[in-house]
């Protein structure tokens, strides 16, 4: 149960609009609408913010939106700002029944 | 209000047991999903292993598999990351974590038990 891909950094200026990859398998990823996404500031626990791939919990703002297509989901922060600046990581459902986690981006805002 | 608090921050040596705690309130202890999540320093999120209290059902990482057992006590609402040997690298930060829509993703995260493994 290997380890979700995502790209080590992803940055943009404020205002702007980025986008982390997440890449699994069709034994993940592919196989399940069960992809979330979670940010994490330094220090901090990480915190849901996205969930079932495309689902903000309350609270959540709406810059945050999320994606799949075939083995590959992806998060997509839009109005970028400086609070946003943080750690992201993504997670699937898997077919052991259990989750995985992807690698983690740091999203630095320039 | 869902609240996971956990166990405080633990120095402990080479070869010594150890067991973590993580008390549950403000929803169903026994109908969730909770979990356990290690970070170690510097490092990403690994998936450890979930229990379902309500009948003890356990799942884990291929990782974590042999290495750590998780429990849970539900007459006093609490679930347990044990280990029986620690080792130097099983130094990191873990997180409880609970799955109020099952074992699919975690809505709730506790505050963190630090673990230092050391000579």
């Amino acid at each position: 149960q290997s380890a979700l891909t995502q790209p080590a950094s992803v940055s943009g200026s404020p205002g702007q609009s980025i986008t982390i990859s997440c890449t699994g398998s069709s034994s993940d990823v592919g196989g399940y609408n069960y992809v979330s996404w979670y940010q994490q500031h330094p220090g901090k626990a990480p915190k849901l913010m996205i969930h079932e791939v495309t689902n903000r919990p309350s609270g959540v703002s709406n810059r945050f939106s999320g994606s799949k297509s075939g083995n590959a989901a992806s998060l997509t922060i839009s109005g970028l700002q400086a609070e946003d600046e943080a750690d992201y990581y993504c997670s699937s459902y898997t077919s052991s029944g259990t989750q995985v986690f992807g690698t983690g981006t740091k999203v630095t805002v320039l | 209000e869902v609240q996971l608090v956990q166990s405080e921050a633990e120095v402990k040596k080479p070869g010594e047991s150890l067991k973590i705690s993580c008390k549950g309130s403000g929803y169903s202890f026994t109908s969730y999903w909770i979990g356990w999540v290690r970070q170690m320093p510097g490092r990403g999120l690994e998936w450890m292993g979930i229990i379902y209290p309500g009948d003890s059902d356990t799942r884990y990482s291929p990782s974590f598999q042999g290495q750590v057992t998780i429990s849970a006590d539900k007459s006093i609402r609490t679930a347990y990351l044990q280990w029986s040997s620690l080792k130097a690298s099983d130094t990191a930060m873990y997180y409880c974590v609970m799955g109020a829509a099952g074992p699919y993703y975690f809505d709730y995260w506790g505050q963190g038990t630090l673990v230092t493994v050391s000579s």
